[in-house]
């Protein structure tokens, strides 16, 4: 079975543009999130969705917008862009919200603004 | 003062060595813990995880939770060089009313070197 994929891998943008990142779950899996990570840090919570629901987001601004779709896959939109957006964008698939589901990573997208 | 602390090392170790890595955290309303592996320019695996305090071990790795000192570790028995990676912590609390989502913080991650 293939894993969280997510799309593009690398991508360069300039101060003030807009960005839309994809992600692909894993087969039966219905909740998604999505995660800053600059160099040096972990991974910080940024939305989860379930069933095309917002069901938790993170300490970031209005410029950062995400849905889901009947699919289950998942797009995340930053607006604005900033040159500390600069980071790895990962998504998680899990199969439900539950405190005990495993969240299974995608490569990520590396997003440098310049 | 963040929520989960991690030394981000690096540590190196000569291949064979026993691995102790370690995380403190201040929240007491965290609830689930976890370990994940991180290679380079790829996305965090997991490793181990458990809910309560005590030892937990799956093959060479052992996770231990402390939570009256709020104090995690990882140890690594036989470490080999392909162990070489950023060990992440992570810890989920409930998230906002009403959501129904556990929401995950992770530690910055400590880099590990395992040389031959």
């Amino acid at each position: 079975d293939a894993g969280v994929t997510q799309s593009p891998t690398h991508l360069i943008k300039t101060r003030g543009q807009h960005v839309t990142l994809r992600c692909s779950p894993i087969s039966g899996h219905k909740s998604v999130s999505w995660y800053q990570q600059v160099l040096g840090q972990g991974p910080q919570f940024i939305f989860q969705y379930y069933e095309k629901e917002e069901r938790g987001r993170g300490n970031f601004p209005d410029r950062f917008s995400a849905r889901q779709f009947p699919n289950y896959s998942s797009e995340l939109n930053v607006n604005a862009l900033l040159l500390g957006d600069s980071a790895l964008y990962l998504c998680a698939s899990s199969r439900g919200l539950g405190v005990e589901e495993k969240l299974f990573f995608g490569s990520g997208t590396q997003l440098s603004v310049l | 003062q963040k929520e989960v602390e991690q030394d981000p090392g690096p540590l190196s170790v000569p291949e064979g060595a026993i691995v102790s890595l370690n995380c403190t955290y201040s929240n007491s309303a965290f609830q689930y813990f976890m370990w994940y592996r991180q290679y380079s320019r790829k996305g965090p695996e997991l490793l181990m995880y458990t809910y309560s305090s005590g030892n937990k071990e799956d093959g060479r790795f052992t996770a231990q939770v402390d939570k009256s000192s709020k104090y995690i570790s990882l140890f690594i028995r036989d470490s080999q060089p392909s162990d070489s990676a950023t060990y992440l912590c992570a810890m989920k609390v409930r998230g906002a009313p009403g959501g129904g989502s556990y929401i995950p913080t992770f530690g910055r991650g400590t880099s590990l070197i395992v040389h031959p």
